[in-house]
């Protein structure tokens, strides 16, 4: 299809307990994308993968967070032992090789840590 | 260090009031300027790429121009449907594609 689909919408954690968030690209778009937006509309690049391969990964907290795009699947971002401060929405959003035209967002993973 | 900064921070506007928000930057080499559009519980949507000085795009109400340092997204004759609010992104040369955005402005239309 011609959006990218994430899931869930919203998702409420304990802190420290771990939280999965999943993201279909567009069909045929080779790169993904992996952004938070805290308050303020403050978008941070956490991640990026061309196809299955990790692109850009200068963003990602290494100690708690990790993601993976393998074939077939969605691509995935875990947090592990969650805390208050990873409380945001999170985006994914994929492009073509090479695309001039923008990357298509997806609407979004609100993740709430109490 | 690359950075991409917006004003104002939030504009009012009559329907009809026409304006212009504004995005500068500062970045080692830029390779492509973009502005999205964000309604609230949405994510962004793709308005425009802009790639060197002097470039200018126009979708309906919407026009955005860049300059070597700024860019400007003018909006002519709003209507409230227009509200929203309004990113601008930066891609910068050897940044691997990925994205460094303004805060935005947030843009509130009234009829």
């Amino acid at each position: 299809g011609e959006e990218v689909a994430q899931t869930p919408k919203h998702l409420v954690r304990g802190e420290g307990q771990k939280a999965k968030l999943y993201c279909a690209p567009i069909k045929g778009h080779s790169y993904v994308f992996w952004y938070q937006q805290v308050l303020k509309n403050e978008f941070k690049f956490l991640i990026s993968f061309q196809n299955e391969n990790v692109f850009d990964e200068t963003g990602m907290p290494k100690e708690r967070f990790s993601a993976k795009c393998l074939p077939n699947s969605p691509c995935s971002l875990e947090i592990q032992a969650t805390k208050l401060e990873d409380s945001a929405v999170y985006f994914c959003a994929s492009s073509r090789q090479g695309d001039d035209y923008g990357y298509t967002f997806g609407s979004g993973t609100r993740l709430t840590v109490v | 260090e690359d950075q991409v900064t917006q004003s104002p921070e939030a504009l009012r506007l009559q329907e009809g009031e026409s304006s212009s928000l504004n995005c500068s930057y500062t970045v080692s080499g830029l390779r492509g300027l973009f502005w999205y559009r964000q309604d609230p519980g949405k994510g962004p949507e793709f308005l425009f790429t802009l790639y060197s000085a002097g470039e200018e795009k126009e979708k309906e109400r919407l026009k955005a121009t860049l300059t070597k340092k700024e860019s400007f997204l003018h909006i002519t004759a709003p209507k409230p449907e227009d509200s929203a609010t309004y990113l601008c992104a930066v891609a910068i040369s050897g940044g691997y594609n990925k994205l460094i955005f303004g805060a935005g402005t947030r843009l509130a239309v009234h009829p």
